[in-house]
């Protein structure tokens, strides 16, 4: 049974900072990975997908890494802003057509 | 290019009533899937439909039905409500369940079941 874990479950950073979320996974037989951000009350905005061939995705200020083997992904923030406070979730997606989610790093960037 | 909705945004309803929740699905996208998250938890996979068929489920009751209509669009159905169902209800659609698009989700139906 695949299970995902997220750390740190929660984060409180100055602004300007660097950071990296962690997530891992028990399965390593995942079709791709989704790093998602919710803010409060709202649904959810998918930040990066790495498909399971990659190591490596960009967006901006984000860069999420991929180490299928060993059932790790890093979702890595440059430049941190308060804008970025928000809930993280990670998630996988196996043979099953359904995606698996942490339970998320709620990360609070202050000024 | 439209987004994905739902409705109701809030929703307040008694332990053994039904509720029906609604989803627009993406303009373009074939698949949609309800999700479950309670207060402070990530979703839990409820079911998936493909073009109109259940393509999936994860583990709830049979008292957790929807439907896909021939739009897309669709209903997450839950009968003899309990208090334990209070949650965020999200919808998600993309296209092809299988082809590694992302899913896009709409903002959610809160649900309280007093």
């Amino acid at each position: 049974k695949q299970e995902v874990t997220q750390i740190p479950a929660a984060l409180s950073v100055p602004e300007g900072e660097n950071l990296v979320l962690n997530c891992s996974f028990t399965d390593s037989a995942i079709y791709n990975l989704q790093w998602f951000r919710q803010d409060p009350g709202k649904g959810l905005t998918s930040l990066l997908l790495i498909q399971s061939s990659q190591r490596e995705q960009t967006s901006g200020r984000l860069n999420a890494s991929l180490d299928k083997s060993s059932g790790r992904s890093t979702l890595y923030i440059a430049a941190s802003q308060p804008g970025d406070s928000a809930t993280y979730l990670c998630a996988v997606c196996g043979n099953t057509d359904k995606l698996i989610f942490g339970t998320g790093t709620r990360l609070q960037v202050f000024p | 290019e439209t987004g994905v909705t739902q409705s109701p945004t809030h929703l307040i309803k008694t332990r053994g009533q039904q509720v029906t929740l609604r989803c627009s699905s993406q303009s373009g996208h074939n698949t949609v899937s309800w999700y479950q998250q309670a207060l402070g938890q990530g979703p839990q996979f409820i079911f998936q439909y493909y073009r109109e068929e259940e393509n999936g489920r994860g583990n709830f009751p049979p008292r957790f039905s929807g439907l896909q209509f021939p739009n897309y669009s669709s209903e997450l159905n839950v009968n003899a409500l309990e208090l334990d169902d209070s949650a965020l209800y999200l919808c998600a659609s993309s296209f092809s369940g299988r082809d590694n698009s992302p899913l896009h989700f709409g903002n959610g139906t809160r649900l309280t079941v007093t």
